[in-house]
């Protein structure tokens, strides 16, 4: 599986946009681009994911980049509620769904 | 209703005994899995279960030992508990088809003394 490399924390201000960069420069072509996170003391959440195409969804918004080495999720309107650790995995579709998760980033959004 | 729901929530025990916790998904999915978070809050996969068939057997020791009586439950047994084995113990499912969306039990706090 690529790995994939994210700031370990982020702060964003609650009512703006809050943008999680991924760095996945050694992904392969079949492989997506998943975005799970996880609020303290709760079970993981999945978000959104993609493969090639940007993706948006009732949580938020996937940017990849056109070579794939990269994406960005977008919280359009961040909220308290949204302060947790995000996680980017990638990973092949269909492949046992047992997904392999890094240290993320802890998003904190503040008042 | 909980679609994946794990008990207990909270798990105290001394060293030595033997624990189970059990899992149940009520979403018809067909792979269910086992992960622990431990105290520095790495998230391992550790088994995967699917139609009741273990398909993925992590590097655990032999004292876990999951059991899946259908393809609703999954439950973890643990012999001879070590301090080690202090951490959260998630459950969670996913269909068999499509996307690796996995649903996420609320997890199980295990505390070994």
């Amino acid at each position: 599986d690529a790995k994939t490399t994210q700031p370990p924390s982020m702060d964003c201000a609650e009512g703006r946009a809050a943008n999680l960069p991924c760095n996945h420069s050694t992904i392969s072509g079949n492989e997506y681009v998943y975005w799970y996170r996880q609020i303290h003391s709760q079970g993981p959440q999945y978000i959104i994911h993609g493969l090639k195409n940007n993706e948006t969804n009732e949580m938020a918004s996937l940017i990849i980049t056109e070579d794939r080495k990269s994406s960005t999720l977008i919280l359009p309107h961040a909220t308290l509620r949204d302060t947790a650790v995000y996680y980017c995995i990638v990973r092949v579709a269909g492949s046992q769904g047992n997904l392999i998760f890094g240290k993320g980033t802890k998003l904190s959004v503040k008042p | 209703d909980t679609a994946v729901s794990q008990t207990p929530k909270y798990l105290v025990t001394q060293m030595g005994n033997d624990k189970s916790i059990k899992c149940e998904q009520n979403l018809g999915h067909d792979t269910m899995y086992w992960y622990k978070q431990d105290s520095k809050k790495f998230l391992k996969i550790m088994f995967s279960y699917n139609n009741k068939e273990l398909i993925i057997n992590e590097t655990v020791p032999n004292r876990f030992s999951p059991k899946s009586p259908d393809k609703a439950h999954l439950n973890l047994h643990i012999n001879s508990l070590e301090l080690g084995d202090s951490a959260v113990y998630f459950c969670a499912s996913r269909r068999e088809s499509g996307a690796n969306v996995l649903t996420f039990g609320a997890g199980s706090r295990l505390t070994v003394l």
